[in-house]
């Protein structure tokens, strides 16, 4: 089956504008999750959802970025009014359920904030 | 909070030299452990775990991990790395605290492999 998929691969925005990224899970998976990877930061989890329970929101790291999984399977993450240092490989996740240990990653959104 | 540390930043072998990456996690309870690998222009993908049992474990394409428990390790290693090894490697931990298997990444090691 696919793998976990993710749109637009690249992005290129002006600093101040919103942007969307998208992620659809592998089928079946109910455990999706968003990371980050910035050039010298390494990967850093931002949020994390599991079926209809409340997501985690601990990795975010400021009030203008967030997350919706609508019917438990398609994700967006929104980041309002871009900033330079935004700009990062965001990488969604997937998993089977919230005990599994493995998760599948998608190819990510490059995203440039200029 | 957990964490992960990864020593070496960008390693530079020959083609049929060993190789030994290090990590150290820090979580005072019990951990799943990670090794994902990049290749150029690829998705992360799993190279090994380790969540119990025993602690040498092995993944695709002959690479081993082992967790030294007394040592918060989980070293990578491959005896003779090939061409197509070139890639960045990632540690991860999952510390169980009830919140969904959030990894926590090393910042990753560029391993370059020349022929």
């Amino acid at each position: 089956g696919a793998g976990v998929s993710q749109s637009p691969s690249n992005k290129v925005t002006e600093k101040g504008k919103d942007v969307e990224l998208r992620c659809d899970p592998i089928s079946g998976h109910t455990a999706l999750y968003w990371y980050r990877q910035s050039l010298g930061q390494g990967l850093e989890f931002l949020i994390y959802f599991q079926g209809n329970s409340a997501p985690d929101k601990s990795g975010l790291p400021s009030d203008r970025f967030s997350a919706e999984r609508t019917g438990g399977s398609v994700s967006t993450l929104t980041i309002q009014r871009t900033q330079q240092e935004d700009s990062a490989v965001y990488l969604c996740a997937s998993s089977f359920d919230r005990t599994s240990e493995t998760q599948y990653f998608g190819p990510g959104t490059r995203l440039l904030v200029l | 909070a957990q964490s992960v540390s990864q020593h070496n930043h960008h390693v530079i072998l020959s083609e049929a030299a060993s190789l030994e990456l290090g990590c150290n996690y820090s979580y005072g309870g019990t951990v799943n452990l990670f090794w994902y690998v990049q290749y150029p222009g690829q998705h992360l993908q799993l190279l090994l775990k380790y969540f119990s049992g025993d602690p040498l474990v092995k993944g695709i394409k002959g690479f081993e991990a082992e967790f030294i428990k007394s040592k918060f390790s989980f070293n990578l290693r491959k005896p003779s790395v090939q061409w197509s090894d070139t890639a960045e490697y990632f540690c991860a931990v999952v510390g169980f605290t009830g919140g969904g298997n959030k990894l926590t990444f090393g910042t990753g090691t560029q391993l370059k492999v020349e022929l």
